[in-house]
């Protein structure tokens, strides 16, 4: 298995613009999770689907971020429209009955907004 | 879910073992105890987990005090790329359950030739 897939690694764009991330999980992995992290703050949860259904967006910043998971092999964050703040390295990770035994990271997308 | 203490930072001579402690003085009976490691760049890793008894993997072992309150990660031959920070994290889980596996600021190993 090539593990979890993150699409792009890096993205830079202007302030305003709107910004998709996107994740392939492992196969048969029923859980997917996205994590956000910056010097300051460390990894965040943002939110986390099962089965391809949200469960918990608390840790979503605010209505400008989005999530949808619309089948089983893929996710999409979307940012719009960006804000310098959303800087940082976004993660996605999946994991087979809730990280029993570990969640698997992908290597991230590192966003820059100017 | 409970949270843990870590030292910030340690260093660990290259084929020495490395001993990262951590604290978790508040873990209820239905937790479990899980170490990750970020090797800069990369996502995080799963690295082993256990509820109260020790634990051994390929990477690593898990020592667990009685009492549940502390845990030992020992890596037994440390090698340049175990540098990395490592995270100690306490929460429900093991089983199905759902339980949000929330990272504090680990702590940062330095493998040194």
């Amino acid at each position: 298995d090539a593990g979890v897939i993150q699409s792009p690694r890096h993205e830079v764009t202007e302030m305003g613009q709107e910004v998709t991330l996107r994740c392939k999980p492992i196969s048969g992995h029923d859980y997917l999770f996205w994590y956000r992290q910056t010097m300051m703050r460390g990894l965040e949860l943002l939110i986390y689907f099962n089965n391809n259904v949200p469960i918990d967006d608390s840790g979503m910043p605010e209505d400008r971020f989005s999530a949808k998971m619309p089948n089983a092999s893929f996710s999409t964050l979307k940012i719009q429209p960006s804000e310098p703040r959303d800087s940082a390295v976004y993660f996605c990770a999946s994991s087979l009955n809730a990280g029993s035994y570990g969640y698997t990271f992908g290597s991230g997308t590192r966003l820059t907004v100017v | 879910d409970a949270k843990t203490t870590q030292p910030p930072s340690m260093d660990c001579a290259e084929g020495r073992a490395a001993n990262l402690p951590c604290n978790h003085s508040t873990i209820s009976g239905n937790e479990y105890v899980y170490w990750y490691r970020q090797i800069h760049s990369q996502g995080p890793q799963y690295i082993i987990h256990g509820l109260k008894n020790n634990e051994t993997n390929e990477m690593a072992s898990l020592i667990i005090t009685e009492d549940r309150k502390s845990s030992t990660l020992i890596l037994p031959h440390a090698t340049l790329r175990d540098t990395a920070v490592y995270y100690c994290i306490v929460r429900v889980g093991g089983g199905g359950s759902q339980g949000n596996l929330i990272f504090g600021k680990g702590t940062k190993l330095s493998v040194k030739p």
